[in-house]
């Protein structure tokens, strides 16, 4: 069975701090690995990413992917209380059809 | 529409009774995908359409749940007997095809068993 894993579960931080979210995968068939912000209700997409070593750069947010030691890191600099949020990583099965989420990471940035 | 929209988006019903959510992807996308989420959960997937069939009913928690896509287009969610442990927000989303970059999600539905 796929399986993904975040963390941490939740981090505090004030404005200005860098942050690095985790997310561990085990899958079968892997074809990509997703990262969203869920802020209220529908999540939005951040990044996918297909091959190890190229990061994903959008602003002060940046992805990389390591397909040998099945895990990504989603870095956050210079946060601001806009980015408190959830954070969910997912991974898309190439047979199944179907993306496994992981229970999200909890950011809050304070003021 | 610009996106994807669910209906209702808060539904309060008592035990034992059905519930249908309906979700309208975006104009296109021919791949559909229903979701659940508990408090404080990740998503938990339950179904996806390509077209109008579903090749991946696996994550169907129980034979209480069903969900058909007509035209391509709406899907509905229907839960027989809801039972308390029922209550989630429902989320749905659609892409351009299956595995084709991001999931656009809907704004969700809030179910509540009483």
């Amino acid at each position: 069975e796929d399986k993904v894993v975040q963390s941490p579960l939740s981090l505090v931080v004030h404005e200005g701090d860098t942050v690095t979210l985790n997310c561990s995968y085990e899958v079968t068939n892997f074809r990509s690995l997703l990262w969203y912000k869920q802020e209220k209700k529908a999540p939005t997409f951040l990044f996918m990413l297909t091959s190890s070593g190229i990061e994903k750069k959008s602003g002060r947010l940046s992805s990389i992917l390591d397909k040998k030691e099945l895990f990504s890191i989603l870095n956050i600099t210079a946060t601001q209380t806009g980015d408190s949020a959830v954070y969910l990583c997912a991974v898309d099965d190439t047979n199944a059809g179907k993306s496994t989420f992981g229970d999200g990471t909890t950011l809050t940035v304070k003021p | 529409g610009a996106g994807v929209s669910q209906s209702p988006s808060n539904k309060v019903t008592e035990k034992g009774k059905d519930v249908e959510l309906r979700c309208d992807p975006i104009s296109g996308h021919t791949a559909l995908y229903w979701y659940r989420q508990s408090l404080g959960q990740g998503l938990e997937f339950l179904i996806y359409f390509q077209g109008n069939s579903a090749p991946d009913k696996s994550g169907l928690p129980s034979d209480r749940f069903s969900a058909e896509r007509t035209g391509g287009s709406v899907s509905t969610l229907t839960i027989q007997r809801t039972q308390q442990e029922d209550s989630a927000v429902y989320l749905c989303a659609s892409s351009l095809r299956r595995g084709y970059r991001e999931q656009y999600f809907g704004p969700g539905t809030r179910l509540t068993v009483t």
